[in-house]
């Protein structure tokens, strides 16, 4: 459970265009899959949340896309806002959580 | 305030003495985690209780590490004898056992050994 790997490092992107920030894990009994957000000096923040007997669900603005047969789970952030900006990690769950490095998000006024 | 708390915030100490961290978790939260985080990584489990009872403790890093939860309600971590190496952000997380299975996160104690 503990790889949980992201892809790139750093995304930088323009306000108002998506995001979209990916995950892979390795871990097939997972059955559960956050997304956190982090800024600076604060703790790790919920963003959405999907099970894995689900393939994507919707939140304000956030989208995420399970595939459970490549172990993949993104993130889509629609009409990226500087308030965006921020460290975003996925998480997967057996039991307890298990981290990934994490993808930082640079939103470009 | 009802999120979850951690105490101190930031730690400054010398190698090889004792530190302790406080983390009281959301009162209804029945399970409580503990993470540490170093600068460009996700948080890294260390451990976590289930009311009082501790259900796993493999991951803490050496002996030096310690965790309680007495009276299933605020937690401590103690870390004896500490290293430079044990510089990090300890972070704490409660949740509901039986809720989505988010994790409420605090701010986390920051930990300098020079």
């Amino acid at each position: 459970g503990e790889s949980v790997g992201l892809h790139l490092p750093t995304l930088s992107v323009q306000e108002g265009d998506n995001s979209i920030i990916n995950c892979a894990y390795s871990n097939s009994a997972s059955d559960y899959f956050i997304w956190y957000k982090q800024e600076s000096g604060k703790g790790p923040q919920f963003i959405i949340d999907i099970r894995s007997n689900m393939d994507k669900r919707q939140g304000q603005r956030v989208t995420v896309l399970l595939n459970k047969t490549v172990k993949h789970l993104s993130l889509q952030i629609a009409a990226t806002q500087p308030g965006d900006s921020a460290v975003y990690f996925c998480a997967e769950r057996e039991n307890k959580f298990y981290f990934g490095s994490g993808t930082k998000l640079n939103v470009k006024p | 305030d009802t999120g979850v708390s951690q105490d101190p915030r930031h730690k400054i100490t010398k190698r090889g003495q004792n530190v302790t961290f406080r983390c009281d978790p959301i009162s209804e939260h029945n399970r409580l985690y503990w993470y540490r985080q170093t600068l460009g990584q996700g948080p890294e489990f260390l451990t976590y209780f289930q009311n009082e009872a501790q259900l796993e403790k493999s991951r803490l890093l050496s002996d030096r590490f310690s965790a309680e939860r007495p009276k299933g309600s605020f937690s401590t971590l103690e870390i004896q004898r500490t290293e430079q190496g044990d510089s990090a952000m300890y972070l704490c997380a409660s949740s509901l056992k039986q809720n989505t299975g988010e994790l409420f996160f605090g701010e986390g104690s920051r930990l300098t050994v020079l």
